[in-house]
């Protein structure tokens, strides 16, 4: 079945530092992939989103391109900032039904100062 | 603003109660989820609906119900709930297709 693996946390990076945070997924066809964000007491909110092979997603200044040769939707951010420490989600979605999203287990960042 | 909004952020419940958690979206969204939020687990889908008074079984409904009487409200309801229903609730809309979700603030709800 449809899976997302996304890296363990938490990640402590220093403000300004870049930011790697890798999900492979595994599924059949072409769906699609997410980056959700967390803050602190906070539903989900969308941060991106890439509907096809090679689309990048991007938004406040991150990034992640749909890669279906290494099945791979790996988030970056070339400098991260305080206000950037959230919980970050990884999820995929096919068009069918009620288009349910899987998710990864979320991999925490702390960004500081 | 559009929104989905969960009734309480902050629930406490005895063991054996009824608790319902209501949620309500104002983006004549026909698809509506249901998740509970664990640490080390992430987001489990309970049950979901992709339109009115239709419902489906996610990962995780045993012990849990809904209800959708109408297209803007899904309620999720803890039939006799237990201590291990203590979580976090969240609850999310969308359209059919590639949209994503947009999701409620979340109830956290602990069970004594």
């Amino acid at each position: 079945g449809d899976s997302v693996t996304q890296m363990e946390g938490p990640v402590t990076l220093s403000e300004e530092a870049f930011l790697t945070i890798n999900c492979t997924y595994t599924a059949t066809g072409y769906p699609s992939l997410f980056w959700y964000v967390q803050y602190p007491g906070e539903g989900l909110q969308l941060l991106l989103k890439a509907t096809k092979a090679d689309d990048k997603g991007s938004n406040k200044g991150f990034e992640a391109t749909y890669r279906k040769e290494t099945t791979s939707f790996h988030l970056e951010k070339g400098s991260v900032q305080v206000s950037d420490s959230a919980v970050y989600f990884c999820a995929l979605s096919h068009l069918t039904g009620a288009n349910n999203l899987f998710f990864g287990t979320g991999t925490r960042l702390t960004v500081i100062p | 603003d559009v929104k989905v909004t969960q009734s309480s952020r902050y629930l406490v419940k005895r063991t054996g109660e009824k608790v319902f958690l209501e949620c309500v979206q104002d983006m004549d969204h026909e698809n509506m989820f249901w998740y509970r939020q664990d640490p080390g687990l992430g987001l489990r889908l309970i049950y979901f609906s992709y339109d009115v008074k239709m419902k489906e079984k996610g990962d995780i409904p045993e012990g849990y119900s809904v209800s959708r009487e109408k297209k803007e409200r899904f309620s999720l309801i803890l039939e006799s709930a237990s201590t291990n229903q203590t979580s976090m609730y969240l609850c999310a809309s969308s359209f059919p297709g590639p949209y994503g979700y947009t999701f409620g603030s979340g109830t956290r709800l602990t069970v004594v």
